[in-house]
């Protein structure tokens, strides 16, 4: 398996433009969680989902930040607009079962917002 | 709510001698514990777990973790420090008790080991 895939690697965009981040669970994960991290806040849990519903969203900072997952295979993270202070890695997160004993990781999503 | 401090944001240790990372937690109920290890422009990567059963758990790369419920706490050891130890180390903890499935982690701690 290649592991959760993460697209792009790096996206550096305007003030006021809109960003998606995109994710590739690994197969047979049913739950996928998106983390924000930044030196000032860590590691924050933004959304996350089971088989494609979205089940808590509290940590998505505003209702520019928008998150969907249409298929087991594929989830977006959208911002809009996008924000000088939204700049950090995002990471997308899958695991199995409603444990989620072990979480992979992907390698992330270096956003800079000029 | 639940939560996970780590105390330190660094922690430098000589190559050979033993390292500690230390964490805390809160839950309501009983926790899942983690240890996680970040490389540089990496993702995270799971390094041991503490769900039930024995208090001293085993990980990857010869590390262990004490799970104490009196102190709340589940410290990340090993017995002997290597150079490419040196990382970003991160404890989560996750609510057992709870119908969720959040997994929170802490602010994270790095590790330098010096030659």
């Amino acid at each position: 398996d290649a592991g959760v895939i993460q697209s792009p690697r790096h996206e550096v965009t305007e003030m006021g433009q809109e960003v998606t981040l995109r994710c590739k669970p690994i197969s047979g994960h049913d739950y996928l969680f998106w983390y924000r991290q930044t030196m000032m806040r860590g590691l924050e849990l933004l959304i996350y989902f089971n088989n494609n519903v979205p089940i808590d969203d509290s940590g998505m900072p505003e209702d520019r930040f928008s998150a969907k997952m249409p298929n087991a295979s594929f989830s977006t993270l959208k911002i809009q607009p996008s924000e000088p202070r939204d700049s950090a890695v995002y990471f997308c997160a899958s695991g199995r079962g409603r444990t989620n004993e072990k979480l992979f990781f992907g390698s992330g999503t270096q956003l800079s917002v000029l | 709510a639940q939560s996970v401090a780590q105390p330190e944001d660094q922690v430098n240790v000589a190559e050979g001698n033993p390292l500690t990372v230390k964490c805390t937690y809160s839950v309501s109920g009983n926790p899942y514990l983690f240890w996680y290890v970040q490389y540089p422009n990496r993702g995270l990567q799971f390094l041991l777990k503490y769900i039930t059963g024995d208090n001293l758990v085993k990980g990857s790369y010869g590390f262990e973790a004490e799970f104490n419920k009196s102190q709340t706490s589940f410290h990340l050891k090993k017995p002997s420090a290597l150079v490419s130890d040196s990382a970003l180390y991160f404890c989560a903890v996750r609510d057992k008790g709870s119908s969720a499935s959040k997994i929170i982690f802490g602010s994270g701690t790095r590790l330098s080991i010096r030659p």
